[in-house]
Protein backbone atom coordinates (compact mmCIF):
# COMPACT_ATOMS: atom_id res chain seq x y z
CA UNK A 1 0.00 0.00 0.00
CA UNK A 2 0.96 3.58 0.16
CA UNK A 3 2.82 5.12 3.13
CA UNK A 4 4.80 7.83 4.10
CA UNK A 5 7.43 7.76 6.51
CA UNK A 6 9.33 11.17 7.93
CA UNK A 7 11.81 11.91 10.66
CA UNK A 8 10.48 11.62 14.31
CA UNK A 9 11.16 14.93 15.82
CA UNK A 10 11.29 17.47 17.12
CA UNK A 11 13.77 19.01 15.53
CA UNK A 12 15.46 21.50 17.53
CA UNK A 13 17.93 24.45 15.66
CA UNK A 14 18.80 27.81 16.26
CA UNK A 15 17.87 30.71 13.93
CA UNK A 16 19.50 31.07 10.86
CA UNK A 17 21.02 27.14 10.75
CA UNK A 18 20.22 24.84 7.61
CA UNK A 19 17.04 22.81 8.22
CA UNK A 20 16.67 19.32 6.84
CA UNK A 21 13.69 17.27 7.44
CA UNK A 22 14.08 13.64 5.68
CA UNK A 23 10.73 12.06 3.96
CA UNK A 24 10.39 8.69 2.46
CA UNK A 25 7.67 7.04 0.20
CA UNK A 26 6.29 3.73 -0.93
CA UNK A 27 3.51 4.09 -3.78
CA UNK A 28 2.51 2.33 -6.31
CA UNK A 29 2.51 4.45 -10.14
CA UNK A 30 3.91 7.67 -9.80
CA UNK A 31 2.58 10.08 -7.06
CA UNK A 32 2.13 13.50 -6.63
CA UNK A 33 4.74 14.49 -3.33
CA UNK A 34 3.29 17.82 -1.08
CA UNK A 35 4.60 19.28 1.67
CA UNK A 36 2.24 20.89 4.26
CA UNK A 37 2.93 22.90 7.31
CA UNK A 38 0.55 23.58 10.85
CA UNK A 39 1.12 26.52 12.79
CA UNK A 40 0.43 26.25 16.30
CA UNK A 41 -3.43 26.04 17.08
CA UNK A 42 -4.40 26.26 13.05
CA UNK A 43 -5.12 23.97 10.13
CA UNK A 44 -2.95 22.29 7.55
CA UNK A 45 -1.48 24.82 4.85
CA UNK A 46 -0.01 23.32 1.80
CA UNK A 47 3.89 24.70 1.34
CA UNK A 48 5.23 22.68 -1.68
CA UNK A 49 4.50 20.47 -3.78
CA UNK A 50 5.88 18.26 -7.06
CA UNK A 51 3.85 16.32 -9.80
CA UNK A 52 6.57 14.29 -11.33
CA UNK A 53 9.95 13.10 -11.02
CA UNK A 54 12.74 15.04 -10.67
CA UNK A 55 10.61 18.53 -10.20
CA UNK A 56 11.81 20.80 -7.49
CA UNK A 57 8.95 22.23 -5.03
CA UNK A 58 9.67 25.82 -3.92
CA UNK A 59 8.19 28.63 -1.72
CA UNK A 60 8.99 30.88 1.24
CA UNK A 61 12.27 29.71 0.92
CA UNK A 62 11.71 25.89 1.55
CA UNK A 63 12.42 23.78 -1.55
CA UNK A 64 12.32 19.92 -2.08
CA UNK A 65 13.41 17.94 -4.54
CA UNK A 66 10.92 14.47 -5.88
CA UNK A 67 13.35 11.97 -6.54
CA UNK A 68 11.65 8.95 -7.62
CA UNK A 69 15.11 6.70 -7.64
CA UNK A 70 15.41 7.09 -3.81
CA UNK A 71 11.76 7.32 -3.17
CA UNK A 72 12.73 10.88 -1.60
CA UNK A 73 10.70 14.05 -1.14
CA UNK A 74 13.07 15.64 1.56
CA UNK A 75 12.65 19.44 3.13
CA UNK A 76 15.57 21.88 3.09
CA UNK A 77 15.62 25.80 3.78
CA UNK A 78 18.97 27.25 4.04
CA UNK A 79 18.60 29.77 6.86
CA UNK A 80 15.34 29.07 9.64
CA UNK A 81 13.65 31.40 11.09
CA UNK A 82 12.10 31.88 14.80
CA UNK A 83 8.49 31.77 12.45
CA UNK A 84 9.18 28.37 10.71
CA UNK A 85 8.46 26.58 14.07
CA UNK A 86 5.45 24.20 13.13
CA UNK A 87 5.04 20.62 12.37
CA UNK A 88 5.85 20.06 8.49
CA UNK A 89 3.88 16.98 7.05
CA UNK A 90 5.07 15.00 4.18
CA UNK A 91 2.43 13.52 1.73
CA UNK A 92 1.41 11.68 -1.09
CA UNK A 93 -1.46 11.62 -3.51
CA UNK A 94 -1.76 8.52 -5.94
CA UNK A 95 -2.81 8.80 -9.05
CA UNK A 96 -6.15 7.39 -9.50
CA UNK A 97 -7.04 7.96 -5.95
CA UNK A 98 -8.53 10.75 -4.41
CA UNK A 99 -7.26 10.20 -1.02
CA UNK A 100 -3.74 12.17 0.40
CA UNK A 101 -1.41 9.51 2.66
CA UNK A 102 -0.01 11.70 5.44
CA UNK A 103 3.23 10.92 7.55
CA UNK A 104 3.47 11.12 11.45
CA UNK A 105 4.75 14.98 10.85
CA UNK A 106 7.77 16.74 12.33
CA UNK A 107 8.01 19.40 14.86
CA UNK A 108 10.95 21.93 14.78
CA UNK A 109 11.48 24.62 17.03
CA UNK A 110 13.79 27.28 16.04
CA UNK A 111 14.74 29.65 18.98
CA UNK A 112 16.51 32.94 18.87
CA UNK B 1 -13.41 34.86 0.55
CA UNK B 2 -13.90 32.43 4.32
CA UNK B 3 -12.24 29.27 2.63
CA UNK B 4 -12.72 25.96 4.73
CA UNK B 5 -14.82 26.69 7.85
CA UNK B 6 -15.60 24.16 10.93
CA UNK B 7 -18.27 24.23 13.66
CA UNK B 8 -17.83 23.84 16.59
CA UNK B 9 -14.11 24.83 17.64
CA UNK B 10 -14.28 23.10 20.78
CA UNK B 11 -16.52 20.61 22.52
CA UNK B 12 -16.40 18.00 25.58
CA UNK B 13 -19.16 15.30 25.26
CA UNK B 14 -20.08 12.43 27.64
CA UNK B 15 -19.62 8.65 26.76
CA UNK B 16 -22.46 7.98 24.65
CA UNK B 17 -23.42 11.50 23.21
CA UNK B 18 -23.87 12.33 19.84
CA UNK B 19 -23.11 15.39 18.21
CA UNK B 20 -22.26 16.68 14.84
CA UNK B 21 -19.41 18.75 13.38
CA UNK B 22 -20.02 21.37 10.55
CA UNK B 23 -17.52 22.14 7.50
CA UNK B 24 -18.68 24.34 5.04
CA UNK B 25 -16.92 26.12 1.88
CA UNK B 26 -17.12 28.54 -0.37
CA UNK B 27 -14.38 27.65 -3.02
CA UNK B 28 -17.42 25.39 -5.22
CA UNK B 29 -14.57 23.10 -4.61
CA UNK B 30 -16.24 19.17 -5.09
CA UNK B 31 -14.46 16.91 -3.05
CA UNK B 32 -14.50 17.12 0.76
CA UNK B 33 -12.63 15.20 3.28
CA UNK B 34 -12.67 14.22 7.24
CA UNK B 35 -9.76 13.77 8.98
CA UNK B 36 -8.79 13.44 12.44
CA UNK B 37 -5.35 14.55 13.71
CA UNK B 38 -4.21 12.12 17.15
CA UNK B 39 -0.19 12.27 18.54
CA UNK B 40 2.34 10.36 16.55
CA UNK B 41 -0.06 9.15 13.69
CA UNK B 42 -0.53 12.07 11.42
CA UNK B 43 -3.77 12.55 9.73
CA UNK B 44 -5.77 9.71 9.42
CA UNK B 45 -8.96 9.79 6.35
CA UNK B 46 -12.22 9.63 8.13
CA UNK B 47 -15.10 9.60 4.92
CA UNK B 48 -14.72 12.06 2.01
CA UNK B 49 -17.45 12.86 -0.47
CA UNK B 50 -16.28 13.25 -4.30
CA UNK B 51 -19.18 15.29 -4.88
CA UNK B 52 -22.64 16.69 -3.61
CA UNK B 53 -24.82 13.58 -2.35
CA UNK B 54 -22.06 11.14 -2.13
CA UNK B 55 -19.79 9.85 0.36
CA UNK B 56 -17.50 6.72 0.82
CA UNK B 57 -15.76 5.42 3.42
CA UNK B 58 -11.86 6.59 4.56
CA UNK B 59 -9.05 4.79 6.61
CA UNK B 60 -11.01 5.18 9.74
CA UNK B 61 -14.89 5.29 9.09
CA UNK B 62 -15.91 3.31 12.28
CA UNK B 63 -18.15 5.34 14.87
CA UNK B 64 -18.76 8.20 12.40
CA UNK B 65 -20.92 9.07 9.40
CA UNK B 66 -21.12 11.61 7.04
CA UNK B 67 -23.57 13.68 4.74
CA UNK B 68 -23.05 15.50 1.50
CA UNK B 69 -26.72 17.25 1.09
CA UNK B 70 -25.34 20.18 -0.11
CA UNK B 71 -22.02 21.37 -2.31
CA UNK B 72 -20.96 23.75 0.38
CA UNK B 73 -21.34 21.48 3.43
CA UNK B 74 -20.12 18.23 4.52
CA UNK B 75 -21.24 17.13 8.12
CA UNK B 76 -19.87 14.33 10.49
CA UNK B 77 -21.61 12.72 13.08
CA UNK B 78 -21.22 10.83 15.76
CA UNK B 79 -23.57 9.01 17.13
CA UNK B 80 -22.55 7.41 20.12
CA UNK B 81 -19.48 8.89 21.62
CA UNK B 82 -16.46 7.01 23.18
CA UNK B 83 -13.36 7.95 24.74
CA UNK B 84 -11.21 7.04 21.92
CA UNK B 85 -12.83 9.78 19.45
CA UNK B 86 -10.88 12.22 21.45
CA UNK B 87 -9.26 13.98 18.94
CA UNK B 88 -8.74 17.09 17.15
CA UNK B 89 -11.07 17.14 14.14
CA UNK B 90 -10.13 18.66 10.39
CA UNK B 91 -12.31 19.38 7.55
CA UNK B 92 -10.88 19.69 3.94
CA UNK B 93 -11.76 20.35 0.32
CA UNK B 94 -10.50 20.44 -3.15
CA UNK B 95 -11.36 20.83 -6.52
CA UNK B 96 -10.92 17.60 -7.77
CA UNK B 97 -9.07 14.68 -6.74
CA UNK B 98 -6.54 14.67 -9.28
CA UNK B 99 -2.48 14.40 -8.75
CA UNK B 100 -1.24 17.96 -7.67
CA UNK B 101 -4.72 19.35 -6.45
CA UNK B 102 -4.49 21.17 -3.28
CA UNK B 103 -6.49 20.10 -0.06
CA UNK B 104 -7.89 23.66 1.65
CA UNK B 105 -7.77 22.46 5.25
CA UNK B 106 -10.06 24.43 7.58
CA UNK B 107 -8.80 25.21 11.87
CA UNK B 108 -10.36 22.14 13.29
CA UNK B 109 -12.52 21.04 15.86
CA UNK B 110 -11.06 19.86 19.28
CA UNK B 111 -13.50 16.93 20.62
CA UNK B 112 -12.60 15.31 24.07
CA UNK B 113 -15.17 12.55 25.07
CA UNK B 114 -15.24 12.20 28.59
Amino acid sequence: GNSVTQMEGPVTLSEEAFLTINCTYTATGYPSLFWYVQYPGEGLQLLLKATKADDKGSNKGFEATYRKETTSFHLEKGSVQVSDSAVYFCALLNTGFQKLVFGTGTRLLVSP
Amino acid sequence: NAGVTQTPKFRVLKTGQSMTLLCAQDMNHEYMYWYRQDPGMGLRLIHYSVGEGTTAKGEVPDGYNVSRLKKQNFLLGLESAAPSQTSVYFCASSATGAGGNEQFFGPGTRLTVL
